[in-house]
């Protein structure tokens, strides 16, 4: 059964870098033919797909976000990160990682994490 | 970008009524759409992709319809762990995106 965790910082302060893992176990990252990404939500909010990452190392970021975002793949430790740098109070949210697979017409996210909360604030 | 549209936003419904949520996407967008529940505190459960075929292990009440700009999500008759949020969204083109959600809630 495929699961993913996500891990790091709960608290940042504003101005600094957001950096989060998510540990897959279950599968190979590696495997080919998924994407593994990251959504958002902020409290009581909606969500907000942040970007995602190709087995074969290829990136996509959601414009509004993509000149902060860098999203990087571990296959040694089969995980794979986000960062967001220069965060604000507008960054605190539930971040969640998830796996996006091929469901014959499209690609779409199957897996979830349980999400981390990180909150901005000095 | 497309904006996908939800509503209602909140809908209050008793156990087995016939609950009906609409998406509108502002283009075009096939049947490249997926459905979510989501309780709080809790990720996103994947309910229905391709607009209209139910995930493995999702029970039947649950539907889908729709292509183009429109779908909709309905549940034939509501059970006591339905009641929930639930989003859709689109994998037609990036920038990926949600709708604002639909919080079902107990009459």
């Amino acid at each position: 059964q495929l699961q993913l965790q996500e891990s790091g910082p709960g608290l940042v302060k504003p101005s600094e870098t957001l950096s989060l893992t998510c540990a897959v176990s279950g599968a190979s990252i590696s495997r080919s033919g998924y994407y593994w990404g990251w959504i958002r939500q902020p409290p009581g909010k909606g969500l907000e797909w942040i970007g995602n990452i190709y087995y074969s190392g290829s990136t996509n970021y959601n414009p509004s976000l993509k000149s902060r975002v860098t999203i990087s793949v571990d296959r040694s430790k089969n995980q794979f990160s986000l960062k967001v740098n220069s965060v604000t109070a507008a960054d605190t949210a539930m971040y969640h990682c998830a796996r996006r697979a091929n469901y014959g017409s499209g690609d779409y996210f199957d897996y979830w994490g349980q999400g981390t909360l990180v909150t901005v604030s000095s | 970008d497309i904006q996908l549209t939800q509503s209602p936003s909140f809908l209050s419904a008793s156990v087995g009524d016939r609950v009906t949520i609409t998406c509108r996407a502002s283009q075009g967008i096939s049947t490249y759409l997926a459905w979510y529940q989501q309780k709080p505190g809790k990720a996103p459960k994947f309910l229905i992709y391709t607009a209209s075929t139910l995930q493995s292990g999702v029970p039947s009440r649950f539907s889908g319809s729709g292509s183009g700009t429109e779908f909709t999500l309905t549940i034939s008759s509501l059970q006591p762990e339905d009641f929930a949020s639930y989003y859709c969204q689109q994998v037609n083109s990036y920038p990926l995106t949600f709708g604002g959600g639909t919080k079902v809630d107990i009459k």
